[in-house]
């Protein structure tokens, strides 16, 4: 089965710093990844997604993500954190059923990432 | 483009009583998911439905919990004689077909009592 996993449940930046949130992801055949991001009582925003390409992904608000075969990871950077990146962020992959990919994606477990001032 | 719309934002239910939920899609989508977020454990996947089908409905409890995508209105997330575990947010997504990812309505906090 499809899966991702976000190894860190939390992630502290100072703002200025670049900060990195770490994604790994398990699929059989080519992967179809996404990065999102949740404020406090908000529904999920969409920020980037790797269909395929250039390994480096760009996405909203100075976002973005490197899709690492070798490695089966897709962490996503940012240069310079800011106070208002503070948030959950969610790396997800489209599933695969028997009969091929579908619009259906598995998220992990969530990233908090604080940015102190 | 009104987005995704979900109502009600927050819902409170006695234990025993029924909560329905809707969800709106983007103009233009035809496909629906419904994800719960509890405290602690992410997303996770319920159903996802086209119109007047349900594609995937493995993470739905097998009980008491139900959705439909009617021909025409509203995706509607049905949980009968709730219980307290039962409480959390319920997110609907929406998405064109194709590996273009979701948007997500602002949710429903249901909170039984």
């Amino acid at each position: 089965a499809q899966s991702v996993a976000q190894p860190e449940d939390q992630v502290n930046v100072a703002e200025g710093n670049p900060l990195t949130v770490k994604c790994t992801y398990s699929v059989s055949g080519n992967p179809y990844l996404f990065w999102y991001v949740q404020y406090p009582n908000r529904g999920l925003q969409f920020l980037l997604k790797y269909i395929t390409g250039d390994n480096l992904v760009k996405g909203s608000y100075g976002f973005e993500a490197e899709f690492n075969k070798s490695q089966t990871s897709f962490h996503l950077k940012k240069p310079s954190a800011l106070v208002s990146d503070s948030a959950l962020y969610f790396c997800a992959v489209r599933d695969i059923a028997r009969g091929g990919a579908t619009n259906k994606l598995i998220f992990g477990t969530g990233t908090l990432l604080a940015v102190q001032p | 483009n009104a987005g995704v719309m979900q109502n009600p934002r927050h819902l409170v239910r006695r234990r025993g009583q029924e909560a329905r939920l809707r969800c709106s899609p983007m103009k233009g989508h035809s496909h629906v998911y419904w994800y719960r977020q509890l405290p602690e454990e992410g997303l996770k996947f319920m159903v996802y439905l086209q119109k007047e089908n349900i594609i995937d409905e493995s993470g739905m409890p097998k009980e008491r919990f139900s959705a439909e995508f009617p021909k025409e209105g509203p995706s509607i997330l049905r949980i009968q004689q709730v219980v307290r575990g039962d409480s959390a947010a319920y997110f609907c997504a929406s998405s064109p077909e194709g590996p273009y990812g979701y948007t997500f309505g602002s949710g429903t906090r249901l909170t039984v009592v």
